[in-house]
């Protein structure tokens, strides 16, 4: 079966640092892979997506992923974290006839 | 325009009401979905239309009953709920793999 595992619930970066947020999955399949970012009390915003083209992909407000098929890991960056980016970042993998598989979230803090 | 429409943004209703919650998308998309998401968790899927036919059913309760009246539309029917039934609701559109989530409709059972 299908799984997507979001290693940490809770990250915590100071503005201006680095971010990195895990996501590996499992799948039989090539993957359609996704980051959705949710602000509080909001619907799911696309953040990017993997869709077996190029593997790094790069998304809104500077984050990117990168698809590593030997790793079988979609970890999301961003070089610099705003306060803005606050928020609760899904990462999801599309399994057919509409169904996408959500990894658990992680919420992501950041300290001025 | 990758825009998806919920209305109303916010519902308070006790066990004993009917209402409806409604979805909108206008990008020619021919698939939707409702989702249910409780506080800090994932969405979880409840039912999918495709091209305006009922496709998928997440063993929901009959509590819950969707309709699709055009291919732009979708609404989801209450009645009767359980203030387990408060959440967040979802609507999304697809095209292709990649789906697009309306703001939510936040409900609370009393």
């Amino acid at each position: 079966a299908q799984s997507v595992t979001q290693l940490g619930s809770h990250v915590s970066v100071s503005e201006g640092a680095l971010v990195l947020l895990r996501c590996n999955y499992s799948s039989s399949v090539p993957p359609y892979l996704f980051w959705y970012v949710q602000y509080p009390n909001q619907g799911l915003q696309l953040l990017l997506k993997y869709t077996s083209a190029a593997t790094l992909v790069k998304g809104i407000n500077d984050f990117e992923a990168e698809f590593k098929k030997s790793e079988t890991s979609f970890h999301l960056t961003k070089p610099s974290a705003h306060m803005s980016d606050a928020a609760e970042y899904f990462c999801a993998v599309s399994v057919g006839g509409g169904k996408l598989i959500f990894g658990q979230g992680t919420e992501l803090s950041v300290k001025p | 325009d990758t825009e998806v429409t919920q209305t109303p943004k916010h519902l308070v209703m006790g066990m004993t009401n009917k209402k409806s919650l409604k979805c909108e998308q206008h990008m020619g998309h021919r698939a939707m979905y409702w989702y249910k998401q409780k506080a800090k968790k994932p969405p979880e899927l409840m039912f999918v239309y495709s091209y305006e036919k009922l496709s998928i059913n997440e063993s929901v309760p009959s509590r819950f009953s969707p309709e699709c009246p055009n291919s732009s539309l979708l609404n989801l029917h209450l009645h009767a709920l359980q203030p387990e039934d408060s959440a967040l609701y979802l609507c999304a559109s697809s095209q292709q793999e990649t789906q697009y989530f309306g703001p939510g409709t936040r409900l609370l059972v009393l």
